[in-house]
């Protein structure tokens, strides 16, 4: 049973454009969570999906920032008109529930230049 | 709003003490208290937890202690190794609700000295 796979591992995009980051869970898993986190610093909640719903996007900035988890396919975080203050470590989680533990992919480093 | 302190932020250790990590959370209502280690460029990885009905859980030479009343839980790490050093977040979160909104500490960069 494959772990959490993120892709890519590192993501370099210039100030103005798309960054999309991925996310397939576990097998067997069908909630998904992101999580920022910044050099030197903890995990900041971003945002909590369900299969094709957003459960909690509470931590996720109201511009720019957008995710979704489709039916078919992985999880999609999606940052718009990148910043270098977007740059950081975005990690992935799942869990078969949400009152289980969450198990947390490799991350993806998105360096903005 | 939700919030998780964690102290030291730097622990350096002899290979065999004892390293200890404390937390204190602020929402009531968290029940649940997962600890992860994190290794340079690695994600975190689960390494014990421990739900509000229990005081103390033992994982080999790993323990968890949680106090509800003072809103405290610690992580004990005994005879520590090299493969030990690494950086630690403890989290906290209401299970409830049913949603999902881990707070996690600011994390502890665990030293140990061979």
């Amino acid at each position: 049973n494959a772990g959490v796979m993120q892709n890519p591992r590192h993501l370099v995009r210039r100030r103005g454009q798309e960054a999309r980051l991925r996310c397939s869970p576990m097998k067997g898993h069908s909630h998904v969570y992101w999580y920022r986190q910044l050099p030197e610093e903890g995990l900041k909640f971003m945002v909590y999906l369900q299969k094709e719903n957003i459960i909690d996007e509470s931590g996720m900035p109201k511009e720019r920032f957008s995710a979704e988890f489709p039916k078919e396919g992985p999880s999609i975080l999606r940052i718009q008109q990148v910043v270098r203050g977007d740059s950081a470590a975005y990690f992935c989680a799942s869990s078969p529930q949400d009152s289980s533990e969450a198990f947390f992919g490799q991350g993806t480093r998105l360096t903005v230049v | 709003g939700e919030n998780v302190e964690q102290h030291p932020s730097t622990l350096s250790v002899q290979e065999g003490d004892s390293a200890v990590i404390k937390c204190t959370y602020s929402d009531s209502a968290s029940n649940y208290f997962p600890w992860y280690k994190q290794e340079l460029g690695k994600g975190p990885q689960l390494i014990i937890d421990i739900r509000s009905n229990v005081g103390e859980k033992k994982d080999q030479r790993i323990a968890v202690t949680l106090n509800k009343t003072a809103k405290h839980f610690s992580l004990h790490i005994t005879e520590t190794q090299p493969e030990d050093s690494a950086v630690y977040f403890c989290a906290a979160r209401s299970t409830d609700t049913g949603g999902f909104k881990t707070i996690f500490g600011a994390g502890t960069r665990l030293f140990v000295k061979a």
